[in-house]
């Protein structure tokens, strides 16, 4: 079974800030939370990855709540291209991953 | 990061036959896993490819069904067999570990159509 829940589905504005939430309450001490996206049945691509601190990248930014229970992804300044099904998953040690049903985000014009 | 090349990128099969999928990685990798995603689903654990020995199944998933070779760090192959119409879905790959500094790597996916 996958370690996280994630909504369903999200729209966003384009141009305008997307926040994707995931819950991980069973996450390990030594487990790092991933984002991916799937964008149109393509590999998933990887986003960003932190521990317990907030991470920033050219792509987005991950704020991981104190007691690591939780995980929001941001993506700054959506664009119709930001389209896809973004994945949350916990892992630690390049171990098997069971991925969730992940959010389809869908940025409209 | 590791690049993973996948082929075929797609292809239609006809019952009772078999499909070979290729994966090959440009710098060598500690894990290998195999994916199925099926129309409109997430992606489903099929097997740990496991260099030099048999692969790690999960949950409903068989080598008769599925095998998988692993001969090296930058090569895996899952062939697809005795394939049915259920078996109509895309086969990913993903690498982790070894110059793949964080995360997993995936290539492009196998989109199979059985007839």
């Amino acid at each position: 079974d996958a370690k996280t829940t994630q909504p369903p589905s999200m729209d966003c504005a384009e141009g305008r800030a997307a926040n994707l939430p995931c819950n991980h309450s069973t996450i390990s001490g030594n487990e790092y939370v991933y984002w991916y996206r799937q964008i149109h049945s393509q590999g998933p691509q990887y986003i960003i990855h932190g521990l317990k601190n907030n991470e920033t990248n050219e792509m987005a930014s991950l704020i991981i709540t104190e007691d690591r229970k939780s995980s929001t992804l941001i993506l700054p300044h959506a664009t119709l291209r930001d389209t896809a099904v973004y994945y949350c998953i916990v892992e630690g040690g390049y171990q098997k991953v069971t991925f969730g049903t992940g959010t389809k985000l869908q940025v409209i014009p | 990061s590791a690049v993973i090349s996948q082929k075929p990128s797609r292809d239609i099969c006809q019952r009772g036959t078999s499909l070979t999928i290729q994966c090959q990685v440009d710098s060598q990798v500690t894990m290998m896993f195999w994916y199925r995603q099926q129309p409109g689903q997430s992606l489903t654990l099929i097997a740990t490819a496991n260099q030099g020995s048999e692969a790690t199944y999960e949950s409903g998933f068989v080598i008769d069904k599925f095998p998988i070779s692993r001969p090296n760090l930058t090569f895996s192959t899952l062939t697809v067999s005795n394939m049915s119409p259920e078996d109509s879905s895309i086969y990913l790959c993903s690498g982790a570990g070894g110059e793949v500094s964080y995360g997993y790597t995936f290539g492009s996916g196998t989109r199979l159509t059985v007839v």
